[in-house]
C-alpha cells in the first residue's frame, strides 16, 4: 500500500526563520507530487505541484519544493516565513496513470510574530 | 464557477442516526474524492470516483459508510448508523481526471460532523 510520511507534526518558528518540511513517499514508479495548504478555518488549496521536468518547483507565496527521486522525497522550503504562513501543510502523492491522491498526516506550522 | 460545494457545513447528530453529506462537483470535472480529516489520522482517502464509477473504496471504514454518484455533478456520502468515532471533517474534492494522474484537486469547504 502506498503511504506518504510527513516527519514533523508541529513546527514552531519565528518570523524570518527558514522553513523545511519533510515529505517521503513509499512507492516506486513514476509519481506526481503536491503540497497543499490549509489556512485556519479554510479548505485545502494547492501550494505547488511536480509532474515532470525540473525537480525544483516553485509555488505561490515564495514556497518551493525539491523532488529527489533517489530519496523518495519532496520537501517543502521557504527561506523566510511570515506570520501569515501559519497553517497546516499536506504533502500528497499519486502514481502516474492513477487518479487516486494520498495525503500525509499534515504538518502544523505556527509562525510567531 | 462556484467551486466544489458541500452541505451541510456543520451537523450535530446523535449516535444511531443516519447522516448524509452532499457534494456538488465543479462543472466539467470527472473525478470525485471523499476524504475524512481527524486529528489522530490526518486526511484519509475514503473513496474516489472516475466518470461516476467508484474506483477505489478501500478507505471506507466499514459497511456503515456508503457513497454514490447518481449523476456526473453530484455525490453523497452516507453513514448509517452513525457513531461518535465518525466525528470528523469530511471533505469532498473534484478534479479533471487524466490518464497521467496529473490532476489538481479542488476541495470543498468541508462538512464538520459531530456524533454525540
Amino acid at each position: 500500500a502506498q503511504s506518504v510520511s510527513q516527519h514533523n507534526h508541529h513546527v514552531i518558528l519565528s518570523e524570518a526563520a527558514s522553513l523545511e518540511l519533510g515529505c517521503n513517499y513509499s512507492y516506486g514508479g513514476t509519481v506526481n507530487l503536491f503540497w497543499y495548504v490549509q489556512y485556519p478555518g479554510q479548505h485545502l488549496q494547492l501550494l505547488l505541484k511536480y509532474f515532470s521536468g525540473d525537480p525544483l518547483v516553485k509555488g505561490i507565496k515564495g514556497f518551493e519544493a525539491e523532488f529527489i527521486k533517489s530519496k523518495f522525497s519532496f520537501n517543502l522550503r521557504k527561506p523566510s516565513v511570515q506570520w501569515s504562513d501559519t497553517a497546516e501543510y499536506f504533502c500528497a502523492v499519486n502514481r502516474r496513470g492513477n487518479n487516486d491522491m494520498r495525503f500525509g498526516a499534515g504538518t502544523r506550522l505556527t509562525v510567531k510574530p | 464557477d462556484a467551486g466544489v460545494i458541500q452541505s451541510p457545513r456543520h451537523e450535530v447528530t446523535e449516535m444511531g442516526q443516519e447522516v448524509t453529506l452532499r457534494c456538488k462537483l465543479i462543472s466539467g470535472h470527472n473525478s470525485l474524492f471523499w476524504y475524512r480529516q481527524t486529528m489522530m489520522r490526518g486526511l484519509e482517502l475514503l473513496i474516489y470516483f472516475n466518470n461516476n464509477v467508484p474506483i477505489d473504496d478501500s478507505g471506507m471504514p466499514e459497511d456503515r459508510f456508503s457513497a454514490k454518484m447518481p449523476n456526473a455533478s453530484f455525490s453523497t456520502l452516507k453513514i448509517q448508523p452513525s457513531e461518535p468515532r465518525d466525528s470528523a471533517v469530511y471533505f469532498c474534492a473534484s478534479s479533471l481526471g487524466s490518464v497521467s494522474g496529473a490532476n489538481v484537486l479542488t476541495f470543498g469547504a468541508g462538512s464538520r460532523l459531530t456524533v454525540l
